[in-house]
């Protein structure tokens, strides 16, 4: 029973280039959260997603960034025209219930912008 | 909006010896989580005490939560080396609806040295 798979593990772009972060869910999961975490801070609350449904993108920048989670296949996390201060890590987590259950976290993706 | 606040920020301490972290937080809660993070990887939930439970218990962590003070701590007793990790309370809201995203502290940083 795999985790919760995120790649690529490390994502480097040049200014303006496009970023895509893919994360698949533990089975069974329908729930999923992304995160962005900056050297020696905390998580950031991006975007909740269920399938085919943008539960709450409050976190996410309404320009440039993009989620989806499709009836089939893994949660996208899109940055258009990245710039250098989109570098982070970027977290996915997965849950089999509405948020006060666990969270399962992948391994994160590293995007560095050039 | 992160509401967790978890102290101390950093924690240097010596293997066999006990660490202690706090957390506090803003509205009332559903439950408390804690996690783990060792560098670069993601999250590991540890442990997840109710709003009507007051100790719990899982192997060498200790978590307490009081509701009146809006306050929890995590204790690791006998520490290890490879305890040496970032630590984050994370809690969910009561009656927080369809949208119950965990809210983040900002994190303990637990330096075990051997």
């Amino acid at each position: 029973n795999a985790g919760v798979m995120q790649n690529p593990r490390h994502l480097v772009r040049r200014r303006g280039q496009e970023a895509r972060l893919r994360c698949s869910p533990m089975k069974g999961h329908s729930h999923v959260y992304w995160y962005r975490q900056l050297p020696e801070e905390g998580l950031k609350f991006m975007v909740y997603l269920q399938k085919e449904n943008i539960i709450d993108e409050s976190g996410m920048p309404k320009e440039r960034f993009s989620a989806e989670f499709p009836k089939e296949g893994p949660s996208i996390l899109r940055i258009q025209q990245v710039v250098r201060g989109d570098s982070a890590a970027y977290f996915c987590a997965s849950s089999y219930s509405s948020g006060n259950e666990k969270l399962f976290f992948g391994s994160g993706t590293q995007l560095s912008v050039l | 909006s992160q509401q967790g606040e978890e102290d101390p920020q950093a924690l240097s301490i010596q293997e066999g010896e006990n660490a202690t972290m706090n957390c506090s937080y803003k509205t009332s809660i559903n439950n408390l989580q804690w996690y783990r993070q060792n560098s670069g990887r993601g999250l590991v939930h540890l442990i997840l005490i109710r709003s009507n439970e007051r100790e719990k218990h899982s192997g060498r962590l200790r978590v307490t939560l009081d509701t009146s003070k809006k306050s929890s701590s995590l204790l690791i007793t006998a520490s290890r080396a490879a305890d040496t990790a970032s630590y984050f309370c994370a809690t969910v809201a009561y009656n927080a609806g369809n949208n119950r995203k965990l809210i983040w502290g900002l994190g303990t940083s637990l330096a075990v040295n051997p």
